[in-house]
């Protein structure tokens, strides 16, 4: 059973850098999938965040790729996300997600997700 | 930038049909996904590729996307299963829909 959990600080000082990191448990981080960050202000919508696929290719959202960037850590099988210069915009439960591509998987579709973690930026 | 858009609520009373929609530029072009959440819970895949059921979700819940419209329908609607409900495609990079509060009364 595939399973994703992330972690990092909860608590963000404004202008400082957010960092989490995704533990994958169950695959493989070079497996046929995407692995995305996707997040959620309190009582908003989702938001895409960005990807990174086994190979080190990234897509992020053209709203956040300035400050944006993630990698891979294959030894320990997990990803991570930097945000730089937060604002209390930044504020939002943090998912980390797997998009399935495999030709027996989701076509694309987010198969996977993390518990989410809460991330509040304030000082 | 892409944009999907979807009505912010649907009421439907139990043992009905629920239909919820998600409207793009040429959606029908592209593959639609439908995720739900419940309250304080992660999204979960109810659909994708259109039409496409993954394991586990129940037979009431599918989907079809034409033109600039793909919709999600819950035959038989339960409590269960209210919720929100998120629409998502790929544009050159992934969009998600702003989300439908299905109330369930």
């Amino acid at each position: 059973q595939v399973q994703l959990q992330e972690s990092g600080p909860g608590l963000v000082k404004p202008s400082e850098t957010l960092s989490l990191t995704c533990a994958v448990s169950g695959d493989s981080i070079s497996s046929l999938k995407w692995w995305n960050w996707v997040r959620q202000p309190p009582g908003k919508g989702l938001e895409w965040i960005g990807e990174i696929y086994h190979d080190g290719t990234t897509n992020y959202n053209p709203s956040l790729r300035s400050r944006v960037t993630m990698s891979l850590d294959n030894s320990n099988n997990q990803f991570s996300l930097r945000l730089t210069s937060v604002t209390a915009t930044d504020t939002a439960v943090y998912y980390c997600a797997s998009r399935n591509i495999a030709p027996t998987g989701t076509g694309g579709a987010f198969d996977i997700w993390g518990h989410g973690t809460m991330v509040t930026v304030s000082s | 930038s892409y944009d999907l858009t979807q009505p912010p609520s649907v009421s439907v009373s139990p043992g009905q049909t629920a239909s919820i929609t998600c409207s793009g530029d040429k959606l029908g072009d592209k593959y639609a996904s439908w995720y739900q959440q419940k309250p304080g819970q992660s999204p979960v895949l109810v659909i994708y590729h259109d039409n496409k059921r993954p394991s586990g979700i129940p037979e009431r819940f599918s989907g079809s996307n034409s033109g600039s419209t793909a919709t999600l329908t819950i035959s038989g609607t339960q409590a269960i299963d209210e919720a929100d409900y998120y629409c998502q495609a790929w544009d050159t990079r992934v969009v998600f829909g702003g989300g439908t509060k299905l109330t369930v009364l």
